[in-house]
C-alpha cells in the first residue's frame, strides 16, 4: 500500500495568513493526488485533483503543487470559512490512501 | 442535480448482520466506480474500497478485505456495503462517494452513523 504521511498535523493561523499542507507519498503519484477540506459532522468537499487542478466553484486561493512523491496545497489568504480538516488522498493505485489529516485552527 | 443519498444510521449488536445502501442519481450511474470511505470518531478517513456498477468488479483495502462486502444493483442505482458479523469496531460513519477524476470523489453521500454495541 502507499502511505501517506500529512503535514503538520495541526495548524494554528489567523484569518488574512497563507498557509501550505504537505503531503508526502512512500511511492511516486504520477500526480494522481486529490486534496479535501472537511468541516465538522459534514462530508468531505474536493478542492483538488491532478495534483494541481482546481475543482469547479473552489476559490482561487487554494491551489497546489508538487510531483513524484511530495505534493503541497497552500492557502494563499485564510478566510474564516477555511477552518476545517485538510485530507490529501492519493488514487494512484489502489487500495487509495488518505493522509492523517491536518487540523487548520483559528489563532 | 446529482445527488447520493445513503440509508440511515444504524445501532446493531455484536455479531449482528448489516447492508448499508447509497443510491445515485442526477447522473449516469453506470459511468463512474463508487467508494466507501469510514471515518472512525474522532479519526480521518479511510478508503474501504470500490465498485464499478456497470460490471461490479470490486477492489478492496486488505485491512478490510474478508470484513466488508460491496454490491450494487444497478437496476435501481444502488450500491451497498454489508458486513455478516458486526464488531464494536465497526462503529464508524461511512460514506459512499464517486464522480471525480481518477479515483478522486466529486460527490458524497451524506453519510450513514453505524453503532455496534452490547
Amino acid at each position: 500500500d502507499i502511505q501517506m504521511t500529512q503535514s503538520p498535523s495541526s495548524l494554528s493561523a489567523s484569518v488574512g495568513d497563507r498557509v501550505i499542507i504537505t503531503c508526502r507519498a512512500s511511492q511516486g503519484l504520477s500526480n494522481s493526488l486529490a486534496w479535501y477540506q472537511q468541516k465538522s459532522g459534514k462530508a468531505p468537499k474536493l478542492l483538488l485533483y491532478g495534483a494541481v487542478s482546481l475543482e469547479s466553484g473552489v476559490p482561487s486561493r487554494f491551489s497546489g503543487s508538487g510531483s513524484g512523491t511530495d505534493y503541497t496545497l497552500t492557502i494563499s489568504s485564510l478566510r474564516p470559512e477555511d477552518f476545517a480538516t485538510y485530507y490529501c488522498q492519493q488514487y494512484y493505485i489502489t487500495p487509495y490512501t488518505f493522509g492523517q489529516g491536518t487540523k487548520l485552527e483559528i489563532k | 442535480e446529482v445527488q447520493l443519498v445513503q440509508s440511515g444510521a444504524e445501532v446493531k449488536k455484536p455479531g449482528e448482520s448489516l447492508k448499508i445502501s447509497c443510491q445515485g442519481s442526477g447522473y449516469s450511474f453506470t459511468d463512474y466506480w463508487i467508494g466507501w470511505v469510514r471515518q472512525m470518531p474522532g479519526k480521518g478517513l479511510e478508503w474501504v474500497g470500490i465498485i464499478h456498477p456497470d460490471d461490479s468488479k470490486t477492489r478492496y483495502s486488505p485491512s478490510l478485505q474478508g470484513q466488508v462486502t460491496i454490491s450494487v444493483d444497478k437496476s435501481i442505482s444502488t450500491a451497498y456495503l454489508q458486513w455478516s458479523s458486526l464488531k464494536a469496531s465497526d462503529t464508524a460513519m461511512y460514506y459512499c462517494a464517486s464522480r471525480g477524476m481518477g479515483g478522486s470523489y466529486l460527490d458524497w453521500g451524506q453519510g450513514t452513523l453505524v453503532t455496534v454495541s452490547s
